[in-house]
């Protein structure tokens, strides 16, 4: 079946350091790639998307790159805030129309 | 603003007694799902309306079902909660396009279940 691969957290940075959150995917057919983000106490929001192989979701200074040859979508950002501090996941849609398989999510903390 | 409402946002029941959670939307969406999340783990499927059409994961235990009395408003009901059941539901709605791969899910708050 469908399953999605995150790196395990949590992940400490610095504010302004550069940021990746590695997602690998397997899948049969061509799924939809995803980013959600889960702030404390909250449900997910979608942070980004990528519907077709090379397409780059991409939102708040976010971006991710759904690559088949690597069936990879990793999450990267330039220069990450305090405000970023959240859990992070990564998802496909593939598996029975618009069913979401999830990975375990991976929890990001950014200090000043 | 659209949104989904997700009522309570913490409930509290005792082992075995019945529950229901509540899930309305005002985004018009002819989807709706419900996610079981356990601590620190991925959001699981455990069943989703079309419509009125009601799809349940094979892995669902028969101690969840769930009512979709309209299209604004789904519940989940457990009938008899055990330990293991303690866990964030998290209420979803998609609006189905050409393509339901691409379909873009919005998800409520959640209700935080303690089981005592």
């Amino acid at each position: 079946g469908d399953s999605v691969t995150q790196m395990e957290g949590p992940v400490t940075l610095s504010e302004e350091a550069f940021l990746t959150i590695n997602c690998t995917y397997t899948a049969t057919g061509y799924p939809s790639l995803f980013w959600y983000v889960q702030y404390p106490g909250e449900g997910l929001q979608l942070l980004l998307k990528a519907t077709k192989a090379d397409d780059k979701g991409s939102n708040k200074g976010f971006e991710a790159t759904y690559r088949k040859e690597t069936t990879s979508f990793h999450l990267e950002k330039g220069s990450v805030q305090v405000s970023d501090s959240a859990v992070y996941f990564c998802a496909l849609s593939g598996g029975g129309g618009n069913k979401l398989t999830f990975g375990t999510g991976t929890q990001l903390k950014v200090e000043l | 603003d659209a949104m989904v409402i997700q009522n309570p946002r913490y409930q509290v029941t005792q082992f075995g007694k019945p529950v229901t959670l509540s899930c309305s939307q005002t985004l018009n969406h002819n989807v709706m799902y419900w996610y079981q999340q356990k601590s620190s783990q991925a959001p699981k499927l455990l069943f989703h309306y079309y419509d009125k059409d009601f799809n349940n994961e094979a892995d669902t235990p028969d101690n969840f079902q769930s009512r979709r009395p309209n299209t604004s408003f789904c519940f989940l009901d457990i009938r008899s909660p055990g330990l293991g059941d303690a866990a964030m539901y998290l209420c979803a709605t998609s609006k189905e396009g050409a393509n339901p791969y691409t379909d873009t899910q919005y998800f409520g708050p959640g209700t935080r279940l303690t089981v005592l």
